[in-house]
Protein backbone atom coordinates (compact mmCIF):
# COMPACT_ATOMS: atom_id res chain seq x y z
CA UNK A 1 0.00 0.00 0.00
CA UNK A 2 1.11 3.06 -1.04
CA UNK A 3 1.60 6.33 1.41
CA UNK A 4 0.87 9.01 -0.81
CA UNK A 5 -1.42 11.86 -0.84
CA UNK A 6 -3.20 14.74 -2.16
CA UNK A 7 -5.37 17.42 -1.09
CA UNK A 8 -7.97 18.90 -1.50
CA UNK A 9 -9.05 15.53 -3.49
CA UNK A 10 -11.70 18.18 -5.72
CA UNK A 11 -11.45 21.88 -6.01
CA UNK A 12 -13.81 24.22 -7.87
CA UNK A 13 -12.66 27.88 -8.08
CA UNK A 14 -13.10 30.86 -10.24
CA UNK A 15 -10.98 32.14 -12.78
CA UNK A 16 -7.97 34.05 -11.90
CA UNK A 17 -7.67 32.70 -8.07
CA UNK A 18 -4.36 31.24 -7.04
CA UNK A 19 -4.32 27.53 -5.92
CA UNK A 20 -1.92 25.11 -4.45
CA UNK A 21 -2.57 21.35 -4.92
CA UNK A 22 -0.96 19.42 -2.09
CA UNK A 23 1.10 16.26 -2.50
CA UNK A 24 2.59 14.93 0.69
CA UNK A 25 4.26 10.95 0.63
CA UNK A 26 5.97 8.88 3.68
CA UNK A 27 7.83 6.55 2.13
CA UNK A 28 11.22 8.40 1.74
CA UNK A 29 11.38 8.70 -2.18
CA UNK A 30 13.52 11.07 -3.29
CA UNK A 31 11.44 11.16 -6.87
CA UNK A 32 8.43 12.86 -7.30
CA UNK A 33 6.52 13.73 -9.88
CA UNK A 34 3.02 16.03 -10.81
CA UNK A 35 1.09 14.35 -13.96
CA UNK A 36 -1.83 15.99 -15.68
CA UNK A 37 -4.89 13.95 -17.11
CA UNK A 38 -7.94 14.63 -19.19
CA UNK A 39 -10.88 12.31 -18.66
CA UNK A 40 -10.30 9.32 -20.81
CA UNK A 41 -6.87 10.65 -22.09
CA UNK A 42 -3.00 9.90 -21.35
CA UNK A 43 -1.01 11.03 -18.66
CA UNK A 44 1.58 13.90 -19.36
CA UNK A 45 4.11 14.78 -17.28
CA UNK A 46 4.32 18.46 -16.30
CA UNK A 47 7.02 18.19 -13.21
CA UNK A 48 9.51 16.23 -11.46
CA UNK A 49 12.24 16.27 -8.78
CA UNK A 50 14.97 14.36 -8.26
CA UNK A 51 15.18 15.51 -4.60
CA UNK A 52 15.29 18.39 -2.04
CA UNK A 53 15.89 21.65 -4.03
CA UNK A 54 15.84 19.92 -7.52
CA UNK A 55 12.56 20.40 -10.15
CA UNK A 56 12.13 19.86 -13.40
CA UNK A 57 9.72 20.73 -16.05
CA UNK A 58 8.20 17.72 -17.52
CA UNK A 59 6.68 16.91 -21.19
CA UNK A 60 3.78 19.04 -21.29
CA UNK A 61 4.26 22.81 -20.91
CA UNK A 62 2.32 23.84 -18.11
CA UNK A 63 1.67 27.12 -16.66
CA UNK A 64 1.87 25.86 -13.04
CA UNK A 65 5.06 25.81 -10.90
CA UNK A 66 6.48 23.47 -8.11
CA UNK A 67 8.64 23.12 -5.12
CA UNK A 68 10.44 20.64 -3.17
CA UNK A 69 11.67 22.03 0.12
CA UNK A 70 11.22 18.85 2.09
CA UNK A 71 11.71 15.10 0.67
CA UNK A 72 7.86 14.48 1.57
CA UNK A 73 6.51 17.38 0.01
CA UNK A 74 5.55 18.65 -3.27
CA UNK A 75 3.19 20.99 -3.26
CA UNK A 76 2.43 22.14 -7.00
CA UNK A 77 1.23 25.81 -7.82
CA UNK A 78 -1.65 27.73 -10.06
CA UNK A 79 -0.90 31.81 -9.88
CA UNK A 80 -4.24 32.58 -11.75
CA UNK A 81 -6.23 29.44 -12.73
CA UNK A 82 -8.33 29.18 -15.86
CA UNK A 83 -10.49 27.34 -17.43
CA UNK A 84 -7.59 25.47 -19.52
CA UNK A 85 -6.38 24.30 -16.33
CA UNK A 86 -9.83 22.21 -15.54
CA UNK A 87 -8.57 18.47 -15.21
CA UNK A 88 -7.11 15.80 -12.99
CA UNK A 89 -4.00 16.48 -11.32
CA UNK A 90 -1.86 13.15 -10.16
CA UNK A 91 1.35 13.15 -7.81
CA UNK A 92 3.58 10.13 -7.47
CA UNK A 93 6.82 9.40 -6.24
CA UNK A 94 9.54 6.48 -6.76
CA UNK A 95 12.52 5.34 -5.28
CA UNK A 96 12.00 2.56 -3.38
CA UNK A 97 14.26 -0.55 -3.28
CA UNK A 98 13.07 -3.96 -4.64
CA UNK A 99 15.04 -7.19 -4.03
CA UNK A 100 17.72 -4.97 -2.77
CA UNK A 101 17.74 -2.84 -6.07
CA UNK A 102 16.65 0.41 -6.37
CA UNK A 103 13.18 0.89 -8.79
CA UNK A 104 11.93 3.49 -11.05
CA UNK A 105 8.17 2.34 -9.62
CA UNK A 106 6.18 5.41 -9.67
CA UNK A 107 3.09 4.83 -6.67
CA UNK A 108 0.50 7.21 -7.35
CA UNK A 109 -1.47 9.89 -5.21
CA UNK A 110 -5.25 9.70 -5.18
CA UNK A 111 -5.32 12.48 -7.28
CA UNK A 112 -7.38 15.98 -7.15
CA UNK A 113 -9.95 17.01 -9.82
CA UNK A 114 -9.73 20.63 -10.60
CA UNK A 115 -12.50 22.66 -12.08
CA UNK A 116 -12.06 26.27 -13.08
CA UNK A 117 -15.08 28.29 -13.56
CA UNK B 1 12.42 9.12 -27.23
CA UNK B 2 10.10 6.55 -26.85
CA UNK B 3 7.27 5.41 -28.33
CA UNK B 4 4.39 3.04 -27.25
CA UNK B 5 1.96 1.75 -29.05
CA UNK B 6 -1.21 -0.31 -27.23
CA UNK B 7 -4.71 -0.98 -28.49
CA UNK B 8 -7.18 1.56 -27.53
CA UNK B 9 -9.96 -0.54 -26.43
CA UNK B 10 -10.92 -4.14 -25.78
CA UNK B 11 -13.71 -6.68 -24.49
CA UNK B 12 -13.85 -9.19 -23.04
CA UNK B 13 -16.33 -12.04 -21.24
CA UNK B 14 -16.26 -12.79 -17.87
CA UNK B 15 -14.17 -15.87 -16.67
CA UNK B 16 -12.03 -15.56 -19.85
CA UNK B 17 -8.02 -14.86 -20.09
CA UNK B 18 -7.61 -11.58 -22.08
CA UNK B 19 -3.93 -10.14 -23.62
CA UNK B 20 -3.12 -6.82 -23.68
CA UNK B 21 -0.33 -6.22 -26.08
CA UNK B 22 2.11 -3.34 -25.76
CA UNK B 23 5.01 -2.49 -28.49
CA UNK B 24 7.23 0.20 -28.37
CA UNK B 25 10.63 1.56 -29.45
CA UNK B 26 12.94 3.06 -27.82
CA UNK B 27 16.99 3.86 -27.29
CA UNK B 28 16.94 2.20 -23.96
CA UNK B 29 15.13 1.31 -20.72
CA UNK B 30 15.28 0.15 -17.67
CA UNK B 31 12.00 -2.06 -17.52
CA UNK B 32 8.23 -1.95 -18.94
CA UNK B 33 5.84 -1.54 -16.34
CA UNK B 34 1.80 -2.28 -16.13
CA UNK B 35 -0.27 -0.17 -14.53
CA UNK B 36 -3.97 -0.73 -13.78
CA UNK B 37 -6.48 2.85 -13.83
CA UNK B 38 -10.28 2.60 -13.11
CA UNK B 39 -12.24 5.54 -14.20
CA UNK B 40 -11.43 8.63 -12.17
CA UNK B 41 -9.07 6.93 -10.21
CA UNK B 42 -5.00 7.28 -10.09
CA UNK B 43 -2.89 4.54 -11.79
CA UNK B 44 -1.79 1.34 -9.61
CA UNK B 45 0.89 -0.35 -10.13
CA UNK B 46 0.81 -4.22 -11.40
CA UNK B 47 4.09 -5.35 -12.44
CA UNK B 48 7.64 -4.61 -13.37
CA UNK B 49 9.57 -6.65 -15.97
CA UNK B 50 13.37 -6.15 -16.38
CA UNK B 51 14.53 -8.99 -17.94
CA UNK B 52 12.37 -10.91 -20.60
CA UNK B 53 10.17 -13.72 -20.00
CA UNK B 54 7.00 -13.76 -17.99
CA UNK B 55 5.95 -13.06 -14.68
CA UNK B 56 3.19 -14.12 -12.63
CA UNK B 57 1.43 -12.05 -9.82
CA UNK B 58 -1.79 -14.01 -8.94
CA UNK B 59 -4.37 -14.03 -12.08
CA UNK B 60 -2.05 -10.69 -13.93
CA UNK B 61 0.72 -11.87 -15.58
CA UNK B 62 3.27 -10.09 -17.60
CA UNK B 63 5.90 -10.61 -20.71
CA UNK B 64 8.56 -8.90 -21.96
CA UNK B 65 10.51 -9.45 -25.28
CA UNK B 66 13.67 -6.84 -25.80
CA UNK B 67 14.87 -8.03 -28.60
CA UNK B 68 11.24 -7.61 -30.05
CA UNK B 69 9.90 -4.62 -28.73
CA UNK B 70 6.92 -6.25 -27.30
CA UNK B 71 5.18 -7.16 -23.82
CA UNK B 72 2.27 -8.48 -23.07
CA UNK B 73 -0.49 -8.51 -19.66
CA UNK B 74 -2.06 -11.31 -19.57
CA UNK B 75 -5.64 -11.35 -17.17
CA UNK B 76 -7.01 -15.29 -16.44
CA UNK B 77 -10.23 -15.73 -14.81
CA UNK B 78 -11.79 -12.32 -15.68
CA UNK B 79 -13.78 -10.38 -13.15
CA UNK B 80 -15.76 -7.74 -13.68
CA UNK B 81 -13.90 -5.73 -11.56
CA UNK B 82 -11.31 -5.78 -13.73
CA UNK B 83 -13.24 -3.54 -16.11
CA UNK B 84 -10.76 -0.39 -16.20
CA UNK B 85 -7.70 0.70 -18.69
CA UNK B 86 -4.00 -0.74 -18.40
CA UNK B 87 -1.36 1.38 -18.84
CA UNK B 88 1.85 0.14 -20.71
CA UNK B 89 4.61 2.22 -19.26
CA UNK B 90 8.44 2.62 -20.12
CA UNK B 91 10.90 3.43 -16.87
CA UNK B 92 13.67 5.33 -18.24
CA UNK B 93 17.24 4.24 -18.75
CA UNK B 94 20.31 4.32 -15.82
CA UNK B 95 19.60 6.39 -13.49
CA UNK B 96 17.21 8.73 -15.07
CA UNK B 97 13.48 7.57 -13.36
CA UNK B 98 11.03 9.52 -15.63
CA UNK B 99 8.51 7.25 -16.80
CA UNK B 100 6.54 7.21 -20.28
CA UNK B 101 3.33 6.16 -20.41
CA UNK B 102 1.34 4.71 -23.13
CA UNK B 103 -1.93 6.14 -23.94
CA UNK B 104 -3.67 2.42 -22.41
CA UNK B 105 -5.85 0.09 -23.36
CA UNK B 106 -9.46 0.16 -21.71
CA UNK B 107 -11.07 -3.01 -21.42
CA UNK B 108 -14.52 -3.90 -20.73
CA UNK B 109 -15.32 -7.13 -19.11
CA UNK B 110 -19.20 -8.39 -20.16
CA UNK B 111 -20.94 -11.18 -17.90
Amino acid sequence: EADIYQTPRYLVIGTGKKITLECSQTMGHDKMYWYQQDPGMELHLIHYSYGVNSTEKGDLSSESTVSRIRTEHFPLTLESARPSHTSQYLCASSGGLAGGHLTDTQYFGPGTRLTVL
Amino acid sequence: GQNIDQPTEMTATEGAIVQINCTYQTSGFNGLFWYQQHAGEAPTFLSYNVLDGLEEKGRFSSFLSRSKGYSYLLLKELQMKDSASYLCALGGSGGYQKVTFGIGTKLQVIP
